[in-house]
């Protein structure tokens, strides 16, 4: 099964600002990489798949670049919506498909 | 407009069994494979079962093997997850979602029904 890493845990950033955030896989997932937002008490909502392609109705502030076992997903110009949590998820070799902890992106 | 409602959710005894439903609409169920992920309370995403668009086809995870059975019926677009010899650690927001391509990632998600196991 292949692990998915995501760091940090939590990032602080300020409301406009650029946020990273980065995804290791224990081993290559090729593009097969795809990033979730979770708001709290919602169901998560795909954001990225094929590690660089927005899903629909996603803005043009997502998105996500690497392929093989590191990833980033950036976010510019911070809105007050985009604070949340985000999964990744590999599924290159499925079942199963894999998530990565989660990352916190919370406001400085 | 795609919709995935679940329901059945409930407390139960350890040991004890459940099924839940999730109703599809807003798209060409029986085309699409559909899956289970849950969420124990305040923790991380779990890949739990698949079941492809006909049925033909499925899969758990380790964790629930032998004890919970995906199935569907797609005469009523309906995904179904029945759930036996529930443990504790199976306590969690269960999600049915929706595959676009039969890839392994998830284009929608239902709101989730949660399922607290518990004496």
């Amino acid at each position: 099964e292949i692990v998915m890493t995501q760091s940090p845990a939590t990032l602080s950033v300020s409301p406009g600002e650029r946020a990273t955030l980065s995804c290791r896989a224990s081993q290559s997932v090729s593009s097969n990489l795809a990033w979730y937002q979770q708001k709290p008490g919602q169901a998560p909502r795909l954001l990225i798949y094929g590690a660089s392609t927005r899903a629909t109705g996603i803005p043009a502030r997502f998105s996500g670049s690497g392929s093989g076992t590191e990833f980033t997903l950036t976010i510019i110009s911070l809105q007050s919506e985009d604070f949340a949590v985000y999964y990744c998820q590999q599924y290159n070799n499925w079942p199963p498909v894999t998530f990565g902890q989660g990352t916190k992106l919370e406001i400085k | 407009e795609v919709q995935l409602v679940e329901s059945g959710g409930d407390l139960v005894q350890p040991g004890g069994s459940l099924r839940l439903s999730c109703s599809a609409s807003g798209f060409t169920f029986s085309n699409y494979g559909m899956h289970w992920v849950r969420q124990a309370p305040g923790k991380g995403l779990e890949y739990v079962s698949v079941i492809s668009s006909n049925g033909g086809s499925t899969y758990y995870a380790d964790s629930v093997k032998g004890r919970f059975t995906v199935s569907r019926d797609n005469s009523e677009n309906t995904l179904y997850l029945q759930m036996s010899g529930l443990r504790a650690e199976d306590t969690a927001v269960y999600y049915c979602v929706k595959d676009p391509n039969f890839r392994g990632y998830f284009d929608y998600w239902g709101h989730g029904t949660l399922v607290t196991v518990s004496s």
